[in-house]
């Protein structure tokens, strides 16, 4: 079955850049869906199809996947954006969604 | 904008079936994918399953022989049952929609989300 890795923990001061990767066998092929999931709260969706962004999403989210790994960026950290963060795939071969292990992302 | 809420018991015995309906407000059903995902205490997301509004269903390779997802578009709800559950099957239980890129059913993303609902099995 298909495997999406991501780093345990990203830790970043505030205003600066967090880059959080997801790795998988020739991911570049498939389209990376992002979720955000703070303690206590559900997953929310704060990038889709590799690099679109829902309404209400701020600007300093963004994606890209041009190739291993796909990457979701955060610009301009606040401490707000710490929480989890899971990376989403479709794996045809066996029709089955599948997420990366989650990133804690802490903001210094 | 469309919401989900789950609801159930959140204390199952072993071995017995875990039973929760998800609610939808604020949009139709039609021509969307609605499914389910559970998260046990300090782990990652792991998908269930999802059913088509008008009832077909897919399901996660690892839980098919257990689970069953229903769908009743009269009552704007979905169900899932569990069978046969064990202490593995305590988790956080979310609801979600699932979204699909036009023209490409590889392409799917969830969102909204509900809020989750704790199941625990314990005797």
């Amino acid at each position: 079955s298909y495997v999406l890795t991501q780093p345990s923990s990203v830790s970043v001061a505030p205003g600066q850049t967090a880059r959080i990767t997801c790795g998988g066998n020739k991911i570049g092929s498939k389209s990376v869906h992002w979720y955000q999931q703070k303690p206590g709260q559900a997953p929310v969706l704060v990038v889709y199809d590799d690099s679109d962004r829902p309404s209400g999403i701020p600007e300093r989210f963004s994606g890209s996947n041009s190739g291993n790994p796909a990457t979701l960026t955060i610009s301009r950290v606040e401490a707000g954006d710490e929480a989890d963060y899971y990376c989403q795939v479709w794996d045809e071969s066996v029709d089955n969604v599948v997420f990366g292990g989650g990133t804690k992302l802490t903001v210094l | 904008q469309v919401q989900l809420q789950e609801s159930g018991p959140g204390l199952v015995k072993p071995s017995e079936t875990l039973s929760l309906t998800c609610t939808v407000s604020g949009g139709s059903m039609s021509s969307y994918y609605w499914s389910w995902f559970r998260q046990a205490p300090g782990k990652g997301l792991e998908w269930i399953g999802y059913t088509y509004y008008m009832g077909s269903t897919k399901y996660n390779p690892s839980l098919k022989s257990r689970v069953a997802i229903s769908v009743d578009t009269s009552k704007k709800q979905f169900s899932l049952r569990v069978n046969s559950v064990t202490a593995a099957d305590t988790a956080v239980y979310y609801c979600a929609r699932r979204l699909i890129l036009t023209g490409h059913t590889d392409v799917s993303w969830f969102d909204p989300w509900g809020q989750g609902t704790l199941v625990t099995v314990s005797s």
